[in-house]
């Protein structure tokens, strides 16, 4: 069975600084990993996704995320915080194995706040 | 380019009533989704879809039920409510893409039972 761990509820930074926000990740094959944003009272929104390739993946906002492997982690980065991207983020993973379930399953979210 | 279309937005039921979320996308995705957000619990999948006249279970789906007679819409049916059942709910869809399933959400819609 595959699933998604966001060890922090909540991540604290102050604007300007660089932000990082964490999660691991079981699969019984290789993943497909991805990010998604949700803004108050919003849907979630696409932000980045890590298919196959270069292991540095950029997405929308500035945002950006190294897949490993070996820790079995997909960490979402940003270099420079800004108050706009307080919101809860979510990491959601599919497993590419064969007979794997593609059926995204998501992690519990992670409360991002930027402090002015 | 209405993408994801739920309605209501909010509705507060009693135990015991029954409704019908709606949910309706227009780019011709094959796979749907319904998931249930919940504080700390992030999103549980409900029923999901991948094509017209088939549908299945995912994590939680005790007491819903779903239906998808085309491809634009794939309502989620509240039988019995129950109090457990007050959360926000998202439908989301996709192309489908076996695992590179990019999902587009709706915006949501909130339910309480009393």
């Amino acid at each position: 069975a595959q699933s998604v761990a966001q060890p922090e509820d909540q991540v604290n930074v102050a604007e300007g600084n660089p932000l990082t926000v964490k999660c691991t990740y079981s699969v019984s094959g290789n993943p497909y990993l991805f990010w998604y944003v949700q803004y108050p009272n919003r849907g979630l929104q696409f932000l980045l996704k890590y298919i196959t390739g270069d292991n540095l993946v950029k997405g929308s906002y500035g945002f950006e995320a190294e897949f490993n492997k070996s820790q079995t982690s997909f960490h979402l980065k940003k270099p420079s915080a800004l108050v706009s991207d307080s919101a809860l983020y979510f990491c959601a993973v599919s497993d590419r194995a064969s007979g794997g379930s593609y059926i995204p399953t998501f992690g519990r979210g992670t409360s991002l706040i930027v402090h002015p | 380019n209405a993408g994801v279309t739920q309605t209501p937005k909010f509705q507060v039921l009693k135990t015991g009533q029954s409704m019908t979320l709606q949910c309706a996308q227009d780019m011709n995705h094959e796979y749907m989704s319904w998931y249930r957000q919940d504080p700390g619990m992030g999103l549980r999948l409900i029923h999901y879809s991948v094509g017209a006249g088939i549908t299945d279970q995912g994590e939680v789906p005790n007491g819903y039920n779903v239906s998808r007679s085309t491809t634009e819409d794939f309502p989620l049916r509240l039988l019995s409510a129950a109090p457990s059942q007050t959360s926000v709910y998202f439908c989301a869809s996709s192309t489908g893409d076996r695992g590179v399933n990019v999902l587009t959400f709706g915006a949501g819609s909130r339910l309480t039972v009393l």
